[in-house]
């Protein structure tokens, strides 16, 4: 199985922030991954997908970037309703999840 | 607009199997996979498996192979999945999603099924 790993697995960042969050893959993804948002008590809504594609209805402070088998997902400037789980998720091979970083406002 | 609706929760018995239901609407259901995935409490989430309502084809991850069954009712624009053998370890919500062949860009969630399994 392809592992991911997500850093940090918690963030705490004010409004306005610039926020990086990290999704490193075990082996080559080549691009085949999108990123999900969870809110609480919610089901996962897809942000990004195929690495930097943004999903319709999806703010445009949201944006992916990455390859091989480093991937990140940036919110420009962070709003308060951005606070959820985010999830990195590779469909490469055996699809599977990154554990998620989970998003705090300071 | 898209909307996947889900059965309610259930509470089944060790050893007991669950059948649940995922309603599609607002779209071409024979025109998307059907993804299924799985969350524990408070924890991260699986990629389960998939079917093509179109001609009912289907693929799994590996772990979930013969724990769960993936159906469709074209008629309805239903799709099913039944968890067999249940234990402690399948209590989770289960979220049926729209997606692409392999899990790609599930764009559209079902609002989850809890299942609990419990004596």
């Amino acid at each position: 199985d392809i592992q991911m790993t997500q850093s940090p697995p918690v963030l705490s960042a004010s409004v306005g922030d610039r926020v990086t969050l990290s999704c490193k893959a075990s082996q080559n993804i080549n691009k085949n991954l999108d990123w999900y948002q969870q809110k609480h008590g919610e089901a996962p809504k897809l942000l990004i997908y195929y690495t930097n594609n943004l999903q319709t209805g999806i703010p445009s402070r949201f944006s992916g970037s990455g390859s091989g088998t480093d991937y990140t997902l940036t919110i420009s400037s962070l709003q308060p309703e951005d606070v959820a789980t985010y999830y990195c998720y590779q469909y490469n091979s055996g699809p599977t999840f990154g554990a998620g970083t989970k998003l705090e406002l300071k | 607009q898209v909307k996947l609706l889900q059965s309610g929760a259930a509470l089944v018995k060790p050893g007991a199997s669950v059948k649940m239901s995922c309603k599609a609407s607002g779209y071409t259901f024979t025109d998307y996979w059907v993804s299924w995935v799985k969350q524990s409490h408070g924890k991260s989430l699986e990629w389960i498996g998939e079917i093509y309502p179109n001609s009912g084809a289907t693929n799994f991850n590996e772990k979930f192979k013969g724990k769960a069954t993936l159906t469709v009712d074209k008629s309805t624009s239903t799709a099913y999945m039944e968890l067999s053998r249940l234990t402690s370890e399948d209590s989770a919500i289960y979220y049926c999603t729209r997606a692409n062949y392999g899990g790609y860009w599930m764009d559209a969630w079902g609002q989850g099924a809890s299942v609990t399994v419990s004596s």
